[in-house]
C-alpha cells in the first residue's frame, strides 16, 4: 500500500531564512510526486512534480524539491521564506498508471516577519 | 496554469435536503475529475474519481447513493449530498486532469454547512 507522511505538523521559519517542509513516502513501484500549497479556505495550487530526470525540480514561487530515491524523501525547499509563503503544504504521490492522488496530512508553515 | 472553478463557494442547508456543487474545468477537457472532502486541520479524503461519461468510481466507506456524482461532460461535474445531514458539513473540493497530464488542477472549493 501507499502512503506518504509528512512528519511536522506544524513549522516556523523566520522571514528571511531558508524553509524545508518534509515529505517521505512508501510506495510500490516508481511514484510521481507532488506538492500543493493551501491558503485559507481555498482549493490546493499545485507547486511542483517530479516525474523523471533530474532529482532536483524547481516549481512556483521560488520552491523547490530534491527527489531522494534512496531516502524515499521529496522535502520542499526555498532559500529565503517570505511571510506570504505561510500557508498549509501538501505532499502527494501518484503511481504509475494511477489515476489518484494520495495525499499526506499536510504542514503548516508559518513564517515569522 | 489550468483553471478549475467550483460553486457555490459556501452553501448552508436545513437538514434532509439535498445541495449540488458544480465543479467546471474553463480552460481545457477533464477526461478524470475527483472529488475530495477536507476537515478541519486534516489532509484530503478522496471520496470518488469519475471519468466523463462513466459511472463514478468511490473509495471505500463512500455512500454512492448519498453522494451522487455525475461527470456528464468534458468540462463539468456535479457532487450531490442527499437528505444531507449535519455531519455532511465539511469543506468539499473537487480536482481535474486533462488527459496525458500529470498534474491535478483544484477547485477552490466548496463550504457546506448543514444545519
Amino acid at each position: 500500500a501507499q502512503s506518504v507522511a509528512q512528519p511536522e505538523d506544524q513549522v516556523n521559519v523566520a522571514e528571511g531564512n531558508p524553509l524545508t517542509v518534509k515529505c517521505t513516502y512508501s510506495v510500490s513501484g516508481n511514484p510521481y510526486l507532488f506538492w500543493y500549497v493551501q491558503y485559507p479556505n481555498r482549493g490546493l495550487q499545485f507547486l511542483l512534480k517530479y516525474i523523471t530526470g533530474d532529482n532536483l525540480v524547481k516549481g512556483s514561487y521560488g520552491f523547490e524539491a530534491e527527489f531522494n530515491k534512496s531516502q524515499t524523501s521529496f522535502h520542499l525547499k526555498k532559500p529565503s521564506a517570505l511571510v506570504s509563503d505561510s500557508a498549509l503544504y501538501f505532499c502527494a504521490v501518484r503511481l504509475t498508471g494511477a489515476n489518484n492522488l494520495f495525499f499526506g496530512t499536510g504542514t503548516r508553515l508559518t513564517v515569522i516577519p | 496554469g489550468a483553471v478549475v472553478s467550483q460553486h457555490p463557494s459556501r452553501v448552508i442547508c436545513k437538514s434532509g435536503t439535498s445541495v449540488k456543487i458544480e465543479c467546471r474545468s474553463l480552460d481545457f477537457q477533464a477526461t478524470t475529475m475527483f472529488w475530495y472532502r477536507q476537515f478541519p486541520k486534516k489532509s484530503l479524503m478522496l471520496m470518488a474519481t469519475s471519468n466523463e461519461g462513466s459511472k463514478a468510481t468511490y473509495e471505500q466507506g463512500v455512500e454512492k447513493d448519498k453522494f451522487l456524482i455525475n461527470h456528464a461532460s468534458l468540462t463539468l461535474s456535479t457532487l450531490t449530498v442527499t437528505s444531507a445531514h449535519p455531519e455532511d458539513s465539511s469543506f468539499y473540493i473537487c480536482s481535474a486532469r486533462g488527459g496525458g497530464t500529470y498534474e491535478q488542477y483544484f477547485g477552490p472549493g466548496t463550504r457546506l454547512t448543514v444545519t
